[in-house]
């Protein structure tokens, strides 16, 4: 099975910060990975997949990139409407298809 | 406009059955891999199942055995039937649909708002 490592597990910004988050892969993914938001009680919202492309209506201070089986996802300016928790899942495979175990944006 | 929207949930005394269903509308259904995934309260989601537009099945090892992932393409829906439950099955299930091309199913372009099971006695 593909393990997704995601950390950290909770983070803790303000208004306007640079927030990164990172997803390591236990193998090679190539760049089937995807990024997604959950707010509180809410389903989870695709927004980057191929994991540097910005799914549609998703604002650009959202990015994603990657080095290896590392992969990143940046807030370039964390806004109000951000705080939530963010999920990366692999595709590479669907035996099984993984998550990472999620990191919560919370307010400093 | 993409709409899935998912039924079925309840209470259920562990070791029961239950088959959840997820309507769909807004896309062509057949061209789409279709999901379930969970999360049980205050924890991550757990993708469960996936059945592939040509009809292809794939389960996590904590249901292989005892769901059943299926499809109606006549009907746009999908289905989960879940046998021998336990407590440890109490979550949110959320269906999900994935484009597929040349072969390949993707990322999950589309989240239902999930039906609850609450599994105890």
């Amino acid at each position: 099975d593909i393990q997704m490592t995601q950390s950290p597990s909770t983070l803790s910004a303000s208004i306007g910060d640079r927030v990164t988050i990172t997803c390591r892969a236990s193998q090679s993914i190539d760049s089937w990975l995807a990024w997604y938001q959950q707010k509180q009680g809410k389903a989870p919202k695709l927004l980057i997949y191929k994991a540097s492309t910005l799914a549609s209506g998703v604002p650009s201070r959202f990015s994603g990139s990657e080095s290896g089986t590392e992969f990143t996802l940046t807030i370039s300016s964390l806004q109000p409407d951000d705080f939530a928790t963010y999920y990366c899942q692999q595709y590479r495979t669907y035996s099984p298809l993984t998550f990472g175990g999620g990191t919560k944006v919370e307010m400093k | 406009e993409v709409q899935l929207l998912e039924s079925g949930g309840g209470l259920v005394q562990p070791g029961g059955s239950l088959r959840l269903s997820c309507a769909a509308s807004g896309f062509t259904f057949s061209t789409y891999a279709m999901s379930w995934v969970r999360q049980s309260p205050g924890k991550g989601l757990e993708w469960v199942s996936i059945i592939t537009h040509i009809g292809g099945t794939y389960y996590a090892d904590s249901v292989k055995g005892r769901f059943t992932i299926s499809r109606d393409n006549s009907k746009n829906t999908l289905y989960l039937q879940m046998t021998s439950l336990s407590a440890e099955d109490t979550a949110v299930y959320y269906c999900a649909n994935a484009y597929c091309s040349g072969g390949a199913c993707f990322h999950f372009d589309n989240w239902g708002q999930g039906t609850l099971v609450t599994v105890s006695s």
